[in-house]
């Protein structure tokens, strides 16, 4: 079946701009995670979602970062009046249950964000 | 933001030959899982430990879930071309309300030699 998609796969924005990245889970998965991927690290989280409530939010580095997800299956993450530090690959992750469990997360192939 | 404690960092190696890594945490996880990325593709699942002391094998992948619970290692038997990539370890701590929010390691990067 389907994976995780994310769209765009690349995005270059100047700096200040808005941009809006969008995840669409494996159907049925409930749990949604956000994850920032800088140049040569491993991802770190940035927010959670079981269903549409967003039930952890502690890794969103700013507030010029939020994340919607209003129906329980797309996400959007948008970042506002986008800095150079910004840059990286937002990979999102989806799983069948919340949380815990031997059900993994899926991950999409990510976002490249580039702000110049 | 919290990383592991991966290692190495990068590694050459002759195709044929065995590979390990491991992974360390100053915290106690209650999971640990070792992840493939490969350029321009997001981390795939390779193996996942949810017990102290288990060793799982996935084909010539084998990973072991540390004691202390602190710690755990990846072998590689037998290289071969296509295990060329970035492997991540991961750990997940457990307890009521965890978000199961996934910690990462910086990742090793396994180049074979030409």
């Amino acid at each position: 079946g389907a994976g995780v998609s994310q769209s765009p796969r690349y995005k270059v924005a100047k700096r200040g701009q808005d941009v809006a990245l969008r995840c669409d889970p494996i159907s049925g998965h409930v749990s949604l995670f956000w994850y920032q991927q800088a140049l040569g690290q491993g991802p770190e989280f940035l927010t959670y979602f079981q269903n549409e409530a967003q039930l952890d939010k502690s890794g969103l580095p700013s507030d010029r970062f939020f994340a919607e997800r209003p129906e329980g299956s797309v996400s959007t993450l948008k970042i506002q009046r986008t800095q150079q530090e910004d840059s990286a690959v937002y990979l999102c992750a989806s799983s069948l249950v919340p949380g815990q469990g031997v059900y993994e997360q899926y991950f999409g192939p990510g976002t490249r964000l580039t702000v110049t | 933001g919290q990383q592991l404690n991966q290692s190495p960092q990068s590694m050459f190696i002759q195709e044929g030959e065995d590979v390990s890594m491991n992974c360390t945490s100053s915290s106690i996880f209650n999971t640990w899982l070792w992840y493939k990325q490969d350029p321009g593709e997001g981390p795939v699942l390779l193996i996942a430990l949810y017990k102290a002391g288990e060793l799982t094998s996935n084909g010539r992948l084998t990973a072991q879930f540390g004691i202390t619970r602190k710690d755990s290692f990846l072998n590689i038997s037998a290289s071969i071309p296509s295990d060329v990539g970035i492997y991540f370890c991961a750990g997940r701590t457990g307890g009521s309300g965890n978000t199961g929010k996934l910690i990462f390691g910086q990742g090793t990067t396994l180049q074979v030699k030409p």
